[in-house]
């Protein structure tokens, strides 16, 4: 079973331009998470896609940054325009919708360099 | 507040001893879950271990448990008998909430170094 993919791994742009990265969950994962960690800090919650709909969208940091699920399959996260505090590591996770303690998996993230 | 709080940001342990990873956590919520994940340089998130809030007793996997205190809020990873390739910045994570698939809290982070 293939887990979660993110495109690209890294990201360099300049300052007011814009990126769109992508996730790919693991296939059958309802469940799908946006995070972010900026330098040494904490990994902060972004939001959650059940499906193609948004559950929870209270980490989105302001209406610079645009998430979609297109078909509740892959997810993208759009940055326009981007800005210097938007650089860190964007990790996306998946889960099934079950019971059990239903660990998130995630992938290696991407990481954006705003200059 | 933070609601989960990492406080050592770097250790060092020997190769083959034990280590303990510190983790205090912060919810109202009766009902919650507490994760540990493992990232090694290769930057994926790997999950480690889990501990429900209503277990009453200690998550164990292999070399890795979790040192559950519900009435002091702490859930230390320990590992023991560690190995080189331990060397990765560990995640404590909380879920809170019956929902189990609500977002995730993370600390900041234990970069844990092995030495030989």
């Amino acid at each position: 079973e293939a887990g979660v993919t993110q495109f690209p791994s890294h990201s360099v742009i300049e300052k007011g331009q814009t990126v769109t990265l992508r996730c790919d969950p693991i296939s059958g994962h309802d469940n799908l998470y946006w995070y972010r960690r900026v330098m040494g800090k904490e990994i902060k919650f972004l939001l959650h896609f059940v499906k193609e709909s948004k559950q929870d969208e209270s980490g989105m940091p302001n209406n610079r940054f645009l998430a979609e699920r297109t078909g509740g399959t892959y997810s993208t996260l759009k940055v326009q325009p981007a800005e210097l505090e938007d650089s860190g590591v964007y990790f996306c996770a998946s889960s099934r919708r079950e019971y059990g303690h239903n660990e998130q998996f995630f992938g290696p993230g991407t990481r954006l360099t705003v200059l | 507040a933070q609601k989960i709080t990492q406080t050592q940001p770097g250790m060092f342990v020997q190769e083959k001893e034990a280590v303990t990873l510190d983790c205090t956590y912060d919810t109202s919520d009766q009902s919650y879950g507490l994760f540990w994940y493992k990232q090694p340089s290769s930057g994926e998130m790997i999950f480690l271990i889990y501990q429900g809030s209503y277990d009453e007793q200690n998550a164990t996997e292999g070399r890795y448990s979790l040192n559950f205190q519900k009435a002091r809020k702490s859930a230390n990873l320990v590992i023991s008998a560690s190995q080189l390739g331990d060397s990765a910045m560990y995640f404590c994570a909380m879920r809170e909430g019956k929902d189990n698939f609500n977002k995730f809290y993370f600390g900041s982070g234990t970069k844990l170094n092995v030495k030989p």
